[in-house]
């Protein structure tokens, strides 16, 4: 069964690096998600995107962070100066025109030092 | 943005034992989706629900969608082990997600 990937499985970096997210969303899939769970907390959405653009954002997704689709497979999420209270699982997600599944990678682990 | 507030925030029950949960919002939604989430992974779709009223299953899980639109609630039968884990309900609006604070289960063999 189709499945969302994403890469790395963890990262650690150091306040005011940038970082890159990727995810590869399932291939028929045209709305795509990033969401961030700060440890035992809930799981709060950043942003939408389909038809190569951002949909809808929240407050969280401030003008430090950005999100690509490079090429026809990928999805990025770019958080350009990172903060200590960036530390979360970011998850992506994607969903089938129509349809309200969404189906979610295994998550970036995110550590800010 | 949206607040969404789970009850109770975690249960310890005994396995073969009822579960209920419930979610609450100032907001109307649209659509309301019911996630369970392992440790370490992303959150599992269960049950979406989409008209208010709305009594869904699936297996041993049964959710409804309020009246008023603003409220959901999910009904796990005879628990198992395996039902361990933390339950999140959500609201979509547009192409908005919105989650709950999170039902944390324990079942305990």
């Amino acid at each position: 069964e189709p499945e969302v990937t994403q890469t790395p499985s963890h990262q650690v970096t150091q306040m005011g690096q940038e970082v890159i997210l990727r995810c590869v969303p399932i291939s028929n899939h045209l709305y795509f998600y990033w969401y961030r769970q700060i440890l035992g907390q809930k799981v709060e959405f950043l942003v939408s995107f389909y038809n190569n653009e951002i949909s809808e954002k929240s407050e969280i997704f401030d003008d430090q962070f950005s999100v690509e689709r490079p090429d026809g497979s990928n999805f990025t999420l770019k958080i350009r100066s990172t903060k200590l209270e960036d530390s979360a699982m970011y998850f992506c997600a994607s969903i089938r025109q129509g349809e309200v599944t969404q189906y979610f990678g295994p998550g970036t682990r995110l550590l800010v030092l | 943005g949206q607040q969404l507030n789970q009850s109770p925030q975690s249960m310890f029950i005994q396995e073969g034992e009822d579960v209920s949960m419930n979610c609450t919002s100032s907001s109307i939604f649209n659509t309301w989706l019911w996630y369970k989430q392992d440790p370490g992974e992303g959150p599992v779709l269960l049950i979406a629900l989409y008209k208010a009223g709305e009594l869904t299953s699936n297996g041993r899980l049964t959710a409804q969608f309020g009246i008023t639109r603003k409220d959901s609630f999910l009904n796990i039968s005879a628990s198992i082990p395996s039902d361990v884990g933390i339950y999140f309900c959500a609201g979509r609006t547009g192409n908005q997600f919105y989650f709950g604070t999170g039902t944390s289960l324990t079942v305990i063999p």
